[in-house]
Parts: C-alpha cells; sequence; structure tokens
C-alpha cells in the first residue's frame, strides 16, 4: 500500500526566503507523486507531478520538486516566498502509476509567510 | 471550459437527516473521486466511480453512505442519517481517460451536522 508522510505541519518563512516543504513516501510500484496546493475554503489545485520522467519537476508560481528514489522523497521548493504562497499543502501518491486511481495524501503542511 | 462543479457549497443537517453532494466533473473527463477532510487532516479516499460503475469503494464506510455516477448527470454522495462526525468538506475530482491520473478538485461541500 502507498502512503506519504509530510515532516512538519507547520512551516514558517519570512517573505523571500527559501520554502521547503518535505515528503516521503512509501510505494510498492514505481510512483506517480504530486503536490497540491489548498487555499482558505478552497479546493486543491495541481502544483506539481513527478510521472517517471525527469526527477526535476517545475511546476506553478515558481515551485518545484526533485524525486530522490533513493531517499524515496519528493520535497517541495521555492526559492523566494511570497506573501501569497501561504496556503496548505499537500503531498500525494498514486496508487497505481499512471491508471486512473485513488490518491494517497499527507497530512498536509500550512506554509505560513511573514515580513 | 468549466472545472469541477460541486454543489451545494455548504450544507447544513439535523442528525440523522440526509445529505445529497452533488458532482459534475469537469467536462470530457469520465473518472470521479470522491475524498473527505476532517478538521485538521489531510483528504481521505471514499470512491472512485466511472459512468455506472463503482471501480473502487475501499474508503467508504460500510453503513449510510453509497455514491453513484449515472449515465446522465452528476455524481451523487449520499449520506443517509447523519451523525455529527460526518461534519466534513467533501471534495470531488475527475480525470480524464489516460491523463497520468492527474485529478482536478472541486471546490468541495462543506457539511455541518448539528
Amino acid at each position: 500500500a502507498q502512503s506519504v508522510t509530510q515532516l512538519g505541519s507547520h512551516v514558517s518563512v519570512s517573505e523571500g526566503a527559501l520554502v521547503l516543504l518535505r515528503c516521503n513516501y512509501s510505494s510498492s510500484v514505481p510512483p506517480y507523486l504530486f503536490w497540491y496546493v489548498q487555499y482558505p475554503n478552497q479546493g486543491l489545485q495541481l502544483l506539481l507531478k513527478y510521472t517517471s520522467a525527469a526527477t526535476l519537476v517545475k511546476g506553478i508560481n515558481g515551485f518545484e520538486a526533485e524525486f530522490k528514489k533513493s531517499e524515496t522523497s519528493f520535497h517541495l521548493t521555492k526559492p523566494s516566498a511570497h506573501m501569497s504562497d501561504a496556503a496548505e499543502y499537500f503531498c500525494a501518491v498514486s496508487d497505481l502509476s499512471g491508471t486512473a486511481s485513488k490518491l494517497t495524501f499527507g497530512t498536509g503542511t500550512r506554509l505560513q509567510v511573514t515580513l | 471550459n468549466a472545472g469541477v462543479m460541486q454543489n451545494p457549497r455548504h450544507l447544513v443537517r439535523r442528525r440523522g437527516q440526509e445529505a445529497r453532494l452533488r458532482c459534475s466533473p469537469m467536462k470530457g473527463h469520465s473518472h470521479v473521486y470522491w475524498y473527505r477532510q476532517l478538521p485538521e487532516e489531510g483528504l481521505k479516499f471514499m470512491v472512485y466511480l466511472q459512468k455506472e460503475n463503482i471501480i473502487d469503494e475501499s474508503g467508504m464506510p460500510k453503513e449510510r453512505f453509497s455514491a453513484e455516477f449515472p449515465k446522465e448527470g452528476p455524481s451523487i454522495l449520499r449520506i443517509q442519517q447523519v451523525v455529527r462526525g460526518d461534519s466534513a468538506a467533501y471534495f470531488c475530482a475527475s480525470s480524464p481517460e489516460g491523463g497520468g491520473n492527474i485529478q482536478y478538485f472541486g471546490a468541495g461541500t462543506r457539511l455541518s451536522v448539528l
């Protein structure tokens, strides 16, 4: 069974600082991995996805993530935080590689950006 | 191109009543998923449907919950005899055939049980 662990339920950074949100996965098959962002009282918006192509994945809003098989990690980074990045971020793994199936989500990391 | 549409956005029910949550997938999407988000928690998978078929219901509670995705019309998540523990945000997602399992989410229905 697939699982996702997000270390740190809350992360606070200063505006302009590096953002690093951690995600480790467990998967019995080559994983498809996703990062989603959720703004208050809204649905989830896809930031980026890893689908076994390039290990460094670039997403929207300046975010990127690197797939490291040896570390079973898929950490999300952004070089310079903006106030508008404050939201909840979820890492997810697909149950079956490339096939329509359920997503298993981590418990989320709430990002706070301070002046 | 409208996104995934869920209604109502907010639903208030008293204990013992029925709740019906609707989801219209994105145009051209044939896969629908329902997830539940409890306060301060991540999303938990409930059920995955294609038109007229339930593909995976491993996350559905055994009693009181049911889901359908008819040939015509939206997908419906039905909760009978609601209890306070059913209070949560329910999200629907859809994906296209051959879309690499990229799921697009609606804004959710927030159910409050009094």
